[in-house]
C-alpha cells in the first residue's frame, strides 16, 4: 500500500472515447502530480495542482484535462486521444511545505489507445 | 536551474557483484536529492534521500548513496546485487526555491542483474 491509489491499474480505449483516470490519497498532502511514462523516454510532468490550484501545466495537449476537486484527489479526463498518447501515467501527492519529502507515487494506470 | 544527469542509462551486474548507479546534479543552492526505484509496470518508490547531516545516506534493500558535494555526486551503491534488484533507478533533486517545490528526475537508469 502506497499510500497512493489509482484506478484502473489498466485501461484500453479507443480514439474516440471519453474515460477519466482517479487519483486518491489520504496522507493529508498538499500538492499533486500528473506524470506520463513512455517507453525508452524520461519521465514527463503533466500537471502540478497545489491547494486544487493548477500551477503548472507543461503544453499538455487539450485533450488531456486535469481536475482537481479537492486536495485528497486528482482526475486526468481523456477524451479523442491518439495512439501516441499509449503511455504509463502515473500520479505523485506531496506535502507542499515540506521540501525533504519528497513524492509519494500511486502504481499507475497503463493506457492503451487503439 | 536545477538538473540531474544519469550517467549510463543500462547498467548490467552479475548477482553478487557491486551496483553502482551514477547521479550528478547541478544547483545553485544546497539541494536535497532523492533516489527511487521502479519495477515494471509499478509507480516509483522511495529508496534513499539526503536532506541534512550525514552524507552517507542508507535505504531499503541495502541501497546507500553518498553526497558529495565538491563532486556534485550522489551515487547510489550496494555491495552485492540480488537479481530482485532489477528494475529502473532514478535520481532526483528538489529545489528549495522554487514556488512549487518540484522534483527534478534523471533520464532514469535500467539495473539488469545476471545470474
Amino acid at each position: 500500500e502506497t499510500g497512493v491509489t489509482q484506478t484502473p491499474r489498466h485501461l484500453v480505449m479507443g480514439m474516440t472515447n471519453k474515460k477519466s483516470l482517479k487519483c486518491e490519497q489520504h496522507l493529508g498532502h498538499n500538492a499533486m502530480y500528473w506524470y506520463k511514462q513512455s517507453a525508452k523516454k524520461p519521465l514527463e510532468l503533466m500537471f502540478v495542482y497545489n491547494f486544487k490550484e493548477q500551477t503548472e501545466n507543461n503544453s499538455v495537449p487539450s485533450r488531456f484535462s486535469p481536475e482537481c476537486p479537492n486536495s485528497s484527489h486528482l482526475f486526468l479526463h481523456l477524451h479523442t486521444l491518439q495512439p501516441e498518447d499509449s503511455a504509463l501515467y502515473l500520479c505523485a501527492s506531496s506535502p507542499r511545505d515540506r521540501d525533504n519529502y519528497g513524492y509519494t507515487f500511486g502504481s499507475g494506470t497503463r493506457l492503451t489507445v487503439v | 536551474a536545477q538538473s540531474v544527469t544519469q550517467l549510463g542509462s543500462h547498467v548490467s551486474v552479475s548477482e553478487g557483484a557491486l551496483v553502482l548507479l551514477r547521479c550528478n546534479y547541478s544547483s545553485s543552492v544546497p539541494p536535497y536529492l532523492f533516489w527511487y526505484v521502479q519495477y515494471p509496470n509499478q509507480g516509483l518508490q522511495l529508496l534513499l534521500k539526503y536532506t541534512t547531516g550525514a552524507t552517507l545516506v542508507k535505504g531499503i534493500n541495502g541501497f546507500e548513496a553518498e553526497f558529495k558535494k565538491s563532486e556534485t555526486s550522489f551515487h547510489l551503491t550496494k555491495p552485492s546485487a540480488h537479481m530482485s534488484d532489477a528494475a529502473e533507478y532514478f535520481c532526483a533533486v528538489r529545489t528549495l526555491t522554487s514556488n512549487t517545490g518540484k522534483l527534478i528526475f534523471g533520464q532514469g537508469t535500467t539495473l539488469q542483474v545476471k545470474p
